[in-house]
Parts: C-alpha cells; sequence; structure tokens
C-alpha cells in the first residue's frame, strides 16, 4: 500500500528553523517526484515545488522560490521541506503528494499533512 | 507561468442535483487538468486526472471533460457525502509549475 507520512505539528517563533519530513513506502520511493503545496488557514492550495528524490532534481514555485528548501534522502525514503528564518506567514497546512509517472503528472497519493504555526 | 481560473467560488446544491464547476487556464493545456475533493481537515483526494480519467474508487456521478483551456468537473446527482471543496490543478509539466485554480466551496441548500 502506498503511503506517505508526515512529520507531526510544529510550533516555531519567528526567525526560528524548520525541517519538516514526508516518508514514502509501498513504492519505489526514487521513482516518483514529490511535490510540496501549501494551504494557509481558510485558504486554497498553493503549489511549492517539487523534488525527484532519484537524483535530487528540483524545481520551486516563483513565490517560494528563495523561502524554503526542498531536500530528499533517497536512502530512507523521505523528503524535505524546509525554512532557514519562519515568519507568521508561513502558518499553515503544509502537504507532500506523489506525482504519477504515467505521463499525466497527477497527484495520486497524499500525506496527512503537517501544520506550522509560527507565532511569538 | 500557466494561470488556472475556477468558477463558480462557492455553489450552494441540493442532494439529487447536478453540478458543473468549470476551470479556464491562461493558454492551451491539452489534457493536462486534475481536479481534486478536499473534505475540511483533510488532504486533497484525485477525482478525475488527464481531464476525463476517473481516477479508482471515485464513484461515476463524477465526471471530467475538456481539452485545451476549458475544463468542467460535473457531479450527476450529489450525494451528501460530496459537499466539499473542489480544485482544479493543471500539470502540463514544462517547467514543472502545478498551479491550482482557487477552490470552489459546495454546499448543501
Amino acid at each position: 500500500e502506498v503511503q506517505l507520512v508526515q512529520s507531526g505539528a510544529e510550533v516555531k517563533k519567528p526567525g526560528e528553523s524548520l525541517k519538516i519530513s514526508c516518508k514514502g513506502s509501498g513504492y519505489r520511493f526514487t521513482n516518483y517526484w514529490i511535490g510540496w503545496v501549501r494551504q494557509m488557514s481558510g485558504k486554497g492550495l498553493e503549489w511549492m515545488g517539487i523534488i525527484y528524490p532519484g537524483d535530487s532534481d528540483t524545481r520551486y514555485s516563483p513565490s517560494f522560490q528563495g523561502q524554503v528548501t526542498i531536500s530528499a534522502d533517497k536512502s530512507i525514503s523521505t523528503a524535505y521541506l524546509q525554512w532557514s528564518s519562519l515568519k507568521a506567514s508561513d502558518t499553515a497546512m503544509y502537504y507532500c503528494a506523489r506525482r504519477d509517472s504515467s505521463g499525466w503528472y497527477f497527484f495520486d497519493y497524499w500525506g496527512q499533512g503537517s501544520l506550522v504555526t509560527v507565532s511569538s | 507561468d500557466i494561470q488556472v481560473t475556477q468558477s463558480p467560488s462557492s455553489l450552494s446544491a441540493s442532494v439529487g442535483d447536478r453540478v458543473t464547476i468549470t476551470c479556464r487556464a491562461s493558454q492551451t493545456i491539452s489534457s493536462y487538468l486534475n481536479w481534486y475533493q478536499q473534505k475540511p481537515g483533510k488532504a486533497p483526494k484525485l477525482l478525475i486526472y488527464a481531464a476525463s480519467s476517473l481516477q479508482s474508487g471515485v464513484p461515476s456521478r463524477f465526471s471530467g471533460s475538456g481539452s485545451g483551456t476549458d475544463f468542467t468537473l460535473t457531479i450527476s446527482s450529489l450525494q451528501p457525502e460530496d459537499f466539499a471543496t473542489y480544485y482544479c490543478q493543471q500539470s502540463d509539466s514544462t517547467p514543472q509549475m502545478y498551479t491550482f485554480g482557487q477552490g470552489t466551496k459546495l454546499e448543501i441548500k
């Protein structure tokens, strides 16, 4: 069974760093792109970026380029989303999702979400 | 970058109604358009991919159509469990920007 399991909720202060994770299982992790999506409270889905764990090829939405870093450790089938200096505006739910390899580029499996709260 | 405009932003309907949600891309994307359903507190769930292909396990009352720039999601007969928010997403993979529509909140009338 394919699963993406994300790390738990985090409460941080502005200026702190954070790395959240997304662990894949039930499939060959290195063969599928993993994307990240932000959802602020009561708002829509925003595409952040994507990584190919096989070679760590990474692409970012212009809106998030330079604001976050996406990485992966294929040895433990885990993708990461990290911030070096959090802002209150980073408060949101973050989802990881697997991109299908059929050539139609849809996202078929999603993590349960990681809630990040940034508050002084 | 390709933008997607979804309408309406909200919709009230009754159980048994037929409902249509539309999505328009800012440039042609062939059939690279997907639809997701999201319920409160849950991750999005894939309903339709490649504009009209039904994801495994999704009820047949859901259907998608369109190509190029104009797409629709239709629910043929609303069921109580269908009240949720729906998002379209373009998946033209160059340059790997998978933009979402603004969402349509489907509420019970």
